[in-house]
């Protein structure tokens, strides 16, 4: 199985910073992978998809790019409506493996 | 719209079995697969399967093998997961999700508690 490490696991940053979080798989996936946002008590939603493409209606300040095994998601601005914890998600094989997850809070 | 309905909450005796449907509506149910995603209280997701929406063939979690079954009915769009020998560490949230392969939408999640 694909092993996806996500890190940090939590992070801690003020509004209009700029957040980074970093996935890297243990074999090269090339660009399948996506990132999802979930809020408390809500189904995940899709961010970014093939990497670094942003799925319609999501908003421009949150973006993705890498390929192969590392990749980075990033919010350009961190906003009060993005505390939320965020997945990435490798599809190149089955089982399509979860990183463990990015807690984001406002500082 | 798109949209995936799933049936409600559930509460389970350890070994009991539990059935979770996931009614799709909106699109072309036999375009995309469906995959499962579990996730257990205060924990991250955890892929649990996929199942084609065309002709229903699966790829299981390596770890629910012999416990996980995933049908499809193609009539009424609606795609089910059964899980049997319940144990305390299958309580979860149940999601299903259309797979495109990114998980573009998905249900509204199913509670499974499994207790004695």
């Amino acid at each position: 199985d694909i092993q996806m490490t996500q890190s940090p696991s939590s992070l801690s940053a003020s509004v209009g910073d700029r957040v980074t979080i970093t996935c890297q798989a243990s074999q090269d996936i090339s660009s399948y992978l996506n990132w999802y946002q979930q809020k408390p008590g809500k189904a995940p939603k899709l961010l970014i998809y093939d990497a670094s493409n942003l799925e319609s209606g999501v908003p421009s300040r949150f973006s993705g790019s890498g390929s192969g095994t590392d990749f980075t998601f990033t919010i350009s601005s961190l906003q009060p409506e993005d505390i939320a914890t965020y997945y990435c998600q490798q599809y190149d094989n089955f089982p399509r493996t979860f990183g463990g997850g990015t807690k984001v809070e406002i500082k | 719209q798109v949209q995936l309905v799933q049936s409600g909450a559930e509460v389970k005796k350890p070994g009991a079995s539990v059935k979770v449907s996931c009614k799709t509506s909106g699109y072309t149910f036999a375009t995309y697969a469906i995959s499962w995603v579990r996730q257990a209280p205060g924990q991250g997701l955890d892929w649990m399967g996929w199942i084609s929406g065309y002709n229903g063939d699966t790829n299981y979690a390596q770890n629910l093998q012999g416990r996980v079954t995933m049908t499809i009915d193609t009539s009424t769009s609606t795609a089910y997961l059964e899980l049997t020998s319940l144990r305390s560490d299958d309580t979860a949230v149940y999601y299903c999700a259309r797979d495109v392969p990114g998980l573009d939408y998905w249900g509204q999640g199913t509670l499974v508690t499994v207790s004695s």
